[in-house]
């Protein structure tokens, strides 16, 4: 079965550093993958997916098919993008199974 | 406006009372679901439907029942509550054959 997992839980940056956060995903074929976003008192939304190959707040998710991996990058944080941020895969008929997440702190 | 709604969005209740959380979209989506969310955990779909009078079981067994009598509503119900249903509960919907959930804000349920 399709799924993916993140190994932190929390992640803390300086403002104006790179991030990234890992997530790696269990399939063998070509596997659909997203990353959702919950922001403080907001709800759960998409950000990005990797067939788009779109840059959202300037976050880029790359799939490394030799590694398993959907990293999710940013070249330089900003204090906004402190949330929680979710892992997703597709596992049949639209349906998704989502990571445990990670927090991600970016310090001022 | 469009959008998804979750009532109630706090409930405290004892065991063994009957409960029914409220999902409405006014989105015009085919496709809803139920996650179920433990703190610092996965979230755990427990049930979705492709429309009217579909209802499906998700990855995670879960005592709860669903209905899907109108498009636009899908309430999840526990007919006797126990302190394991306490977690969050999130609905979310979308377009059928797209794969972008929109969810609502979750109800945090608490059983005593």
């Amino acid at each position: 079965a399709q799924r993916v997992t993140q190994p932190e839980k929390l992640l803390s940056v300086f403002k104006g550093a790179p991030v990234e956060l890992k997530c790696n995903y269990s399939y063998s074929g070509s596997p659909e993958l997203f990353w959702y976003v919950q922001y403080s008192r907001q709800r759960l939304q998409l950000l990005l997916r990797h067939i788009s190959r779109e840059s959202i707040k300037g976050f880029t998710a790359d799939l490394n098919k030799g590694e398993t991996s959907f990293h999710l990058k940013k070249p330089f944080a900003q204090e906004e993008d402190s949330a929680m941020y979710y892992c997703a895969t597709e596992t049949g008929a639209n349906n998704l199974f989502f990571g445990t997440g990670t927090r991600l702190t970016v310090i001022p | 406006e469009a959008d998804i709604y979750q009532t109630p969005r706090y409930l405290v209740i004892g065991t063994g009372k009957k409960i029914t959380l409220e999902c409405s979209q006014t989105m015009g989506h085919d496709k809803m679901y139920w996650y179920q969310q433990d703190p610092g955990m996965e979230l755990h779909l427990i049930h979705y439907s492709y429309g009217v009078n579909s209802t499906e079981k998700g990855d995670l067994s879960s005592e709860s029942t669903v209905s899907r009598i109108r498009t636009e509503h899908f309430p999840l119900t526990l007919e006797s509550a126990r302190p394991s249903h306490t977690s969050q509960y999130l609905c979310a919907s979308s377009q059928q054959g797209t794969d972008t959930q929109y969810f609502g804000p979750g109800t945090r349920l608490t059983v005593l």
